[in-house]
């Protein structure tokens, strides 16, 4: 089985400072991890994948994740937020060859910037 | 193209009540979901399908039923809402290659259905 685990429920921090969102994972498999961003009242967004190949993962928004095999992390981290940024952010796996493609989720961390 | 539509957006139910929360996808998908998302428990997943007429229990399948007969719907039945089941409800599509090749895929989300069940 699988598991998610973020790290921190809430992450407040002032804009233009440099964010961390933890996520660890615990699996007997191989996965590949994503992280999705969820604005207020809306469906949630892919932000992005690590999928294989070079362990630090660019997505949109100026976010990135580093995938660490040894510690089974994919921390999201971004250099400077900005108030656009406030969302929940989950991090989830799916497993190699599992059907249907199913993710698991983490419990989410509450991103919130103040000017 | 309007991607993954949810209908309704909002729906307040009795307890003992059934309702049908729809999904449909125009991206030609043929895997689809439906989870629910309570505050600091992320998103379980309730059902999913994997190709249209074939479905499957995920983690919290329990009080819940669903339909797969086309593929671009997916729909989430209550039989007899309870206050446990009072959440927020997406549904998502992906694209999942089958085969000895491994699956994965971006999956994407509606906008949610919110429902309380008093």
């Amino acid at each position: 089985a699988q598991s998610v685990t973020q790290l921190d429920s809430q992450v407040p921090v002032f804009e233009e400072a440099p964010v961390e969102l933890r996520c660890n994972y615990s699996s007997s498999v191989s996965v590949y991890l994503f992280w999705y961003v969820q604005y207020p009242n809306q469906g949630l967004q892919l932000l992005l994948k690590y999928l294989s190949g070079s362990t630090l993962v660019k997505g949109i928004n100026g976010f990135e994740a580093e995938f660490n095999k040894s510690q089974t992390s994919f921390h999201l981290r971004k250099p400077s937020v900005h108030i656009s940024d406030t969302a929940e952010y989950f991090c989830a796996v799916s497993p190699h060859y599992n059907q249907g493609g199913k993710l698991i989720f983490g419990q989410g961390t509450e991103l919130s910037v103040k000017p | 193209n309007a991607g993954v539509t949810q209908t309704p957006k909002f729906q307040v139910l009795k307890t003992g009540q059934s309702m049908t929360l729809q999904c449909a996808q125009d991206m030609n998908h043929n895997s689809m979901y439906w989870y629910r998302q309570d505050p600091g428990m992320g998103l379980r997943l309730i059902y999913y399908s994997a190709s249209e007429g074939t479905t499957d229990k995920g983690e919290v399948p329990d009080g819940y039923n669903v339909s797969r007969l086309k593929k671009q719907n997916f729909l989430l039945g209550l039989e007899s809402a309870a206050p446990s089941q009072t959440s927020v409800y997406f549904c998502a599509s992906s694209w999942v290659s089958s085969g000895s090749v491994s699956q994965v895929a971006e999956q994407f989300f509606g906008p949610g259905t919110r429902l309380t069940v008093l």
